[in-house]
Parts: C-alpha cells; sequence; structure tokens
C-alpha cells in the first residue's frame, strides 16, 4: 500500500513564474486536502476536494492558486505569477469516506521564489 | 481567538523517560476529532493518534497515549519512553464537525519541538 505521493520534492522559481505541484493520494481515498506551511508554523488549510469536486476553498487561496483533480484521483496544484511570499511547503493530505477521517500526508514540495 | 494552542515551542526530555506535550482546543461544536502529528526534518506529517469527542476512552498507540479532558478542552500527548528517533515537531490538529458532513479540513496547532537527550 502506497502512501501520499507529491511532485516535486523541491521548486526554486523566479518572481513571476508559473509553478505546478502534482499530488497522488493514497488509491481508495476520495477525500484530498492541500495545505501550506511556512517557517515554523502549523500547516494551514487550502482547499479540499471530494472526489473530482471542489467543495471548500480558504481565502488564502488567491485568484492566482488554482486546483484541480479531474478524474478523482491526483490533483495539481498551479501558482501563477509566484511572489515571494509563496515561498513555503505545500502538503497535500488524502483520507478514506466519511468514518475513516485520518488525513494522511505526503512529503511535501519545498518552494522557493527568488 | 486561536482554535489550537501549544504553549511549549521546546521541550526537552532524557531517552527512556515520558512526556507530555501540551494541546488545548476551543470549539462549539459538539462533535470534534483531534489528531497529533510528528514532523521529523525531513518534513513530512506523521499521523500518530486520533480522539474523537464522543470518545469515552483515551486514546492510545503504542508508546502514544492522548490524555482527553474534554471538560478542560485539553488533549495532551503523552510519549512513554523516549527514543532518540522522537525528536521532532509535534502538532495538535482539530477537525470540527462531524465526519459525516463536514469536510473534515484540519486546524493545526504551532509546533512544540521535542528534543530527546541520550
Amino acid at each position: 500500500d502506497t502512501g501520499v505521493s507529491q511532485d516535486p520534492r523541491h521548486k526554486i522559481t523566479k518572481r513571476g513564474q508559473n509553478v505546478t505541484f502534482r499530488c497522488d493520494p493514497i488509491s481508495e481515498h476520495n477525500r484530498l486536502y492541500w495545505y501550506r506551511q511556512t517557517l515554523g508554523q502549523g500547516p494551514e488549510f487550502l482547499t479540499y476536494f471530494q472526489n473530482e469536486a471542489q467543495l471548500e476553498k480558504s481565502r488564502l487561496l488567491s485568484d492566482r492558486f488554482s486546483a484541480e483533480r479531474p478524474k478523482g484521483s491526483f490533483s495539481t496544484l498551479e501558482i501563477q505569477r509566484t511572489e515571494q511570499g509563496d515561498s513555503a511547503m505545500y502538503l497535500c493530505a488524502s483520507s478514506g469516506a466519511a468514518g475513516e477521517e485520518t488525513q494522511y500526508f505526503g512529503p511535501g514540495t519545498r518552494l522557493l521564489v527568488l | 481567538a486561536q482554535k489550537i494552542t501549544q504553549t511549549q515551542p521546546g521541550m526537552f526530555v532524557q531517552e527512556k523517560e515520558a512526556v507530555t506535550l501540551d494541546c488545548t482546543y476551543d470549539t462549539s461544536d459538539p462533535s470534534y476529532g483531534l489528531f497529533w502529528y510528528k514532523q521529523p526534518s525531513s518534513g513530512e506529517m506523521i499521523f500518530l493518534i486520533y480522539q474523537g469527542s464522543y470518545d469515552q476512552q483515551n486514546a492510545t498507540e503504542g508508546r502514544y497515549s492522548l490524555n482527553f479532558q474534554k471538560a478542560r478542552k485539553s488533549a495532551n500527548l503523552v510519549i512513554s519512553a523516549s527514543q532518540l528517533g522522537d525528536s521532532a515537531m509535534y502538532f495538535c490538529a482539530m477537525r470540527e464537525g462531524g465526519g459525516g458532513t463536514s469536510y473534515g479540513k484540519l486546524t493545526f496547532g504551532q509546533g512544540t519541538i521535542l528534543t530527546v537527550h541520550p
């Protein structure tokens, strides 16, 4: 049973560039979450998918951010026109159906915007 | 107001001794879940233990136990027989709302860095 995977693990980009991250959840999990974690802080919720439907978005998710889960399996998080304040760890988590709520996290993508 | 408060920025413990990491929470929802995660320097969040608001017994998972005091709104993590590999950041998190109806997003505390000395 493979866990949650994320790609890439590290990304360095210049301000103004677009970046895209991918998350592959645990295969039987229909719930998928994205979180952002800045240095010294706990993760903060960004958005949630149940199957392919994006059901909740945090106000942290500005217009420059977009997330998709086209076939209810893997998900992508895109940041357009990156800013230095976007530098953070982006964590993906997945969980099973209601009643199996534990979220299992991937290794994260560490983004540095220069 | 903070929903999850971890008042200990750092804790030190001697190998093989027990340590308690504090967590208090704030919610008016009668149905909620409390989680503890471990985050080593590699960055991955590792699930440790879960306590539901309606659970009568304190949760235990191996060397981890959760001291759940509902009236005080506290959910402290107890690690028994500490090991060097326990050195990491520990996060307390809460999910508000019933699992069947809520979206399940987690709210995390600021974390506690645990250092285990040999």
